[in-house]
């Protein structure tokens, strides 16, 4: 049972458009979320990350939404540059458990 | 710059044979280290919790005769996956805490092929 989701293998998007990727998750314990960004043959790379006590936090060209109702979150890139391909792995973090839940991953394709 | 090291990148190995990833945090002392792994196109599966001084905590459905970790000091830990088979090739990534409400950091991951 995937307690994290990320429904889209893939996504590609034109550079200089917005970038949206998704993640739904079940365990309602969990409180604090993160998004990583991974290149092949390489460990994961934190990106940005939120806590369930706020519905945005913003970092430069990225910003992720957090709603909990859905028990849904966003991380949105803008504008999306060609250095920004790569899998992104939703993460969550709660429940008293101290090592993340993560998604399959998404992978993005940024298109010149 | 990397905050965990993890070595080696990539090994390849016989079947039977046992074999050691060492991952270290680096200007930070970490009590407690992640093993994740992943298969291709699978997202990171939590392996075991890595406690400094005592014994790791294995997630369910992971053996822990197989896959060996010692947490021997605050900067280190492995994992041995011992009399490994070929449905042991993974990528193995390591993780552990940095300071207090930072995120976890990653090591670069071992690519294990056995043959």
């Amino acid at each position: 049972d995937q307690q994290v989701k990320q429904n889209s293998p893939s996504l590609s998007v034109q550079e200089g458009r917005i970038s949206i990727l998704n993640c739904d998750y079940t365990n309602s314990m969990f409180d604090y979320f993160l998004w990583y960004k991974k290149y092949p043959a390489e460990g994961p790379t934190f990106l940005i990350s939120i806590s369930s006590i706020k519905d945005k936090n913003e970092d430069g060209r990225f910003t992720v939404f957090l709603n909990k109702s859905a028990k849904h979150l966003s991380l949105h890139i803008v504008p999306s540059q060609p250095g920004d391909s790569a899998v992104y792995f939703c993460a969550a973090q709660g429940g008293g458990a101290d090592g993340l839940t993560f998604g399959k991953g998404t992978h993005l394709i940024i298109q010149p | 710059g990397a905050v965990v090291s993890q070595h080696p990148s990539w090994v390849i190995c016989k079947s039977g044979t046992s074999v050691k990833i060492e991952c270290r945090s680096l200007d930070f002392q970490a009590t407690t280290m992640f093993w994740y792994r992943q298969f291709p196109k699978q997202s990171l599966m939590l392996m075991a919790t890595s406690n400094e001084g005592s014994k790791a905590t294995y997630e369910q459905g992971v053996e822990k005769d197989k896959f060996l970790i010692n947490h021997a000091s605050l900067t280190l830990s492995t994992l041995t996956v011992t009399s490994a088979h070929p449905e042991d090739s993974s990528f193995y990534i390591c993780s552990a805490p940095g300071h207090l409400n930072s995120p976890l950091h990653f090591g670069n991951g071992t690519r294990l092929t056995v043959t």
